[in-house]
């Protein structure tokens, strides 16, 4: 697509449950990067991939929260065992540079999660 | 831990008048600015970003001035228009080649 797409959109979950949250980037976009977003805030660094590879998985808040990235492509964001301090907006981004400075990053418009 | 922070929440602003965005960073290894902004609902979008070897930047009706000696970022909007309400993000690499560190956010309420 011509754009970084991200779903679901919304997923409201009961506490306790697994979600995962899906993100396409930019195709030829060596870079994939989710953050998190909580209501009225920044945005906070979770994970960054160069290629299949998370070279930093400094920004993920617990063990609970994965991600992995396959054919240099498709990423998933996995957070089981879901907590209410989970719910927020998680973004993708992505990036056409690699370990050339840091450049545009290009954002799809997120997925909405909602912990009951 | 390292962190980019905002004067302002909130900046309202005639349409028509030009609006000022400010923005302070804290790691002095920083050399990689960017601001975008984000309209409800969302992802963010990016507007303009300057490196550390230049003060000052210029796009269309924006521009970004850096001052290093006081670790200071701003962006300036001309003309400020109604499709410009929305909230800014600055950014700073803190010395990475990848991660950019955003800073809370001002949102601009532009008033017809």
């Amino acid at each position: 697509g011509a754009g970084v797409s991200q779903s679901p959109s919304n997923k409201v979950t009961e506490k306790g449950k697994d979600v995962e949250l899906r993100c396409d980037p930019i195709s030829g976009h060596t870079a994939l990067y989710w953050y998190r977003q909580r209501l009225g805030q920044g945005l906070e660094f979770l994970i960054y991939f160069q290629g299949n590879s998370a070279p930093d998985k400094s920004g993920l808040p617990s063990d609970r929260f994965s991600a992995e990235r396959t054919g240099e492509s498709v990423s998933t964001l996995t957070i089981q065992r879901t907590q209410q301090e989970d719910s927020a907006v998680y973004l993708c981004a992505s990036s056409a540079r690699s370990g050339q400075g840091t450049g545009e990053l290009f954002f799809g418009e997120g997925s909405r999660l909602t912990v009951l | 831990g390292e962190s980019v922070g905002l004067h302002l929440p909130t900046l309202s602003v005639q349409e028509g008048d030009n609006s000022i965005i400010n923005c302070a960073y804290s790691n002095s290894a920083s050399d990689y600015f960017i601001w975008y902004k984000q309209e409800s609902g969302k992802g963010p979008q990016f507007i303009i970003d300057i490196r550390s070897n230049m003060d000052k930047r210029q796009g269309q009706r924006v521009t970004v001035l850096l001052n290093k000696t006081v670790k200071h970022l701003s962006l300036q909007i001309a003309a400020t228009q109604p499709g410009d309400s929305a909230v800014y993000f600055c950014a700073e690499n803190g010395g990475s080649s990848y991660k950019l560190i955003f800073g809370s956010g001002t949102r601009l309420l532009v008033r017809p």
